[in-house]
């Protein structure tokens, strides 16, 4: 069974709407990582959470963890066609390098 | 710096070729890992390096083989190419951030792999 499970599988949201992805983890989590992936290309790293209830922005992403829950939740404020791509959650198992990465969600954003 | 560099960008084999997929970076960092990426299954980690000469597997490793004899580079060889084996791989290093508290990770471009 997957160790992450991300929802939506994809997500199609109109230009300027707000929308919320989401991570849940079947084991304890240690740490969670975000990540965004452009269509055809490399992952760039958004952001990494670490304590419970902890909350990160980065431009017009936030992104928080509920630990209790084992789940983090990334909200994306006004969206716009840069944010288009691949989210991928990565839950740091607290050993180690091996980070074990959910399915991801596809964002599609109309204009 | 570079970065992570993988090469070929793209390749396409027979079955039962062989191959090597390159990945190099040049941030001196200790651990380096090979993931492939499949639609709907996201990442999946296949080896991975804690520094030169140690390697282990992942969970996907049948199929490939890994060496780590410098700090700088990952190759990852295919050894008998199948179907199945057709994918996206992308190489990724990493260390850990002593102000951070946690891995960072940087990801290569990637190799994109069909095997006939």
């Amino acid at each position: 069974s997957q160790e992450l499970e991300q929802s939506p599988q994809s997500l199609i949201v109109q230009e300027g709407k707000n929308l919320t992805i989401n991570c849940t983890s079947s084991k304890t989590l240690y740490g969670l990582y975000w990540y965004k992936q452009k269509y055809g290309e490399g992952l760039i790293f958004l952001m990494m959470l670490q304590k419970g209830g902890e909350e990160k922005s980065h431009e017009k992403i936030t992104a928080k963890l509920d630990e209790k829950k084992q789940q983090s939740s990334l909200h994306i404020t006004a969206s716009q066609p840069s944010h288009a791509g691949i989210y991928l959650c990565g839950a740091d198992r607290g050993r180690d390098d091996k980070i074990i990465f959910g399915k991801g969600t596809r964002l599609h954003i109309l204009p | 710096n570079a970065g992570v560099t993988q090469t070929p960008k793209f390749q396409v084999l027979k079955t039962g070729q062989s191959m090597t997929l390159q990945c190099a970076q040049d941030m001196n960092h200790e651990y380096m890992s090979w993931y492939r990426q499949d639609p709907g299954m996201g990442l999946r980690l296949i080896h991975y390096s804690v520094g030169a000469g140690i390697t282990d597997q992942g969970e996907v490793p049948n199929g490939y083989n890994v060496s780590r004899s410098t700090t700088e580079d990952f190759p990852l060889r295919l050894l008998s190419a199948a179907p199945s084996q057709t994918s996206v791989y992308f190489c990724a290093s990493s260390y850990l951030s002593p102000r951070q508290g946690h891995y960072e990770q940087y990801f290569g471009p990637g190799t994109r792999l069909t095997v006939t």
